[in-house]
């Protein structure tokens, strides 16, 4: 199994700060990695897939990076808005698996 | 506009059954791979099961193999979950979620709560 690392465990940053969210995998997933938001009492939506493109729909302060073992989310200028638990996922290798998330607080 | 809508979720003793279904709008279920991922109360998200777009190959995590099978009806496109054998550690909510070509999961249903309790 493929164990997915995030860190860190919470982020705390003020508005208009760069919050950057890292993702760690055990083996090699190439770039079949994605990024999900998700807010209290919603369901996760896809904000990255296969490591940098954005899906439909998300704002472009948010950017994904990395291939391999290693990758990032960055907000680049954090809104009230973002304020959410962010997970990361492997889809190359089965069992799938998810990161255990980032809590974003916006202070 | 796609939407997935789940039912079906409730208290359940442990031991005992419960089917979820999840209906699709917007997309057809014969083009799609189709997944369960599951979120205990306060905790991250567990991908549970897939079923491939033409029906035949599944997957399911270890730790529901042999009690979980999941399946779709074309007609009604309408996925389905049949979980038997509950435990105590299936509490969570449950969300339907479909994969574009064995990629990420690019759309999510707003999830249904199961409660294994006695």
């Amino acid at each position: 199994e493929i164990v997915m690392t995030q860190s860190p465990a919470t982020l705390s940053l003020s508005p208009g700060e760069r919050a950057t969210l890292s993702c760690r995998a055990s083996q090699s997933v190439g770039r079949s990695l994605a990024w999900y938001q998700q807010k209290p009492g919603q369901a996760p939506r896809v904000l990255i897939s296969v490591a940098t493109d954005r899906a439909t729909g998300v704002a472009g302060r948010f950017s994904g990076g990395g291939s391999g073992t290693e990758f990032t989310l960055t907000i680049s200028s954090l809104q009230s808005e973002d304020s959410a638990v962010y997970y990361c996922q492997q889809h190359i290798d089965w069992p799938l698996t998810f990161g255990g998330g980032t809590k974003v607080e916006i202070k | 506009e796609v939407q997935l809508l789940e039912s079906g979720g409730g208290l359940v003793q442990p031991g005992g059954s419960l089917r979820l279904s999840c209906a699709a709008s917007g997309f057809s279920l014969n083009n799609s791979v189709m997944n369960w991922v599951r979120q205990a109360p306060g905790k991250g998200l567990e991908w549970v099961s897939t079923l491939s777009n033409d029906g035949v190959t599944t997957f399911y995590t270890d730790s529901v193999k042999g009690r979980f099978t999941i399946s779709k009806d074309n007609s009604k496109n309408t996925l389905y979950l049949e979980m038997t054998s509950l435990r105590v550690e299936d509490t969570a909510v449950y969300y339907c979620a479909r994969r574009p070509l064995w990629s990420h999961f690019d759309n999510w249903g707003q999830g249904t709560l199961v409660t294994v309790s006695s």
